[in-house]
């Protein structure tokens, strides 16, 4: 079986600064691992995917993370914060089991302040 | 651009009335899906297809049905709506994986539902 953890359920920064949304994940086979983000009222847009290739994968928005096998770990990062980057964001794994159908973390609010 | 579309942004019904939620993609992919999105609960599927006239059950089916008769179209049915199934539906396709090409999911904006 897959799972998704993500650590935190709101992560509030200042404008300017680091931005980690922390993502642990379990699968028995090497996983696809995604990173979502979804604005309110909308629905959710894809922001990056590891699918084996590198290690560090870079998305839109000035976003990327890094997957780390020995940590289990696919945390989302973002050198300076924007307001517009206010929004609800999940992690989700697929590939496990034979299945490519993803499970989602619960989300993490992400709340910039001025 | 590539699209998902649902028919509803908002919707109010009443309890016990039959509602259909629609979804249309023009990116011609195999693989479509319903989910459920509630506070702190994530994302929750439903029910999914692979192909047209396929469907199977996700987590939470109890209470819903679906219908693929079109290859772009993937409609989710309340047959009796009820108070707990006021949430967020979100539809989402994606393409065949082991084909080199599965990139993730697309998705629609979300039928915002409400039942009273």
């Amino acid at each position: 079986a897959q799972s998704v953890t993500q650590l935190g359920s709101h992560v509030s920064v200042s404008e300017g600064a680091l931005v980690l949304l922390r993502c642990n994940y379990s699968s028995s086979v090497p996983p696809y691992l995604f990173w979502y983000v979804q604005y309110p009222n909308q629905g959710l847009q894809l922001l990056l995917k590891y699918t084996s290739a590198a290690t560090l994968v870079k998305g839109i928005n000035g976003f990327e993370a890094e997957f780390k096998k020995s940590e289990t770990s696919f945390h989302l990062t973002k050198p300076s914060a924007h307001m517009s980057d206010a929004a609800e964001y999940f992690c989700a794994v697929s590939r496990s089991g034979g299945s490519y159908i993803p499970t989602f973390g619960r989300g993490t609010s992400l709340i910039v302040h001025p | 651009d590539v699209k998902v579309t649902q028919s509803s942004r908002y919707l109010v019904k009443r309890t016990g009335e039959k509602v259909f939620l629609e979804c249309v993609q023009d990116m011609d992919h195999e693989n479509m899906f319903w989910y459920r999105q509630d506070p702190g609960l994530g994302l929750r599927l439903i029910y999914f297809s692979y192909d047209v006239k396929m469907k199977e059950k996700g987590d939470i089916p109890e209470g819903y049905s679906v219908s693929r008769e079109k290859k772009e179209r993937f409609s989710l049915i309340l047959e009796s709506a009820s108070t707990n199934q006021t949430s967020m539906y979100l539809c989402a396709s994606s393409s065949r994986p082991g084909t080199g090409d599965h990139y993730g999911y697309t998705f629609g904006s979300g039928t915002r539902l409400t039942v009273v």
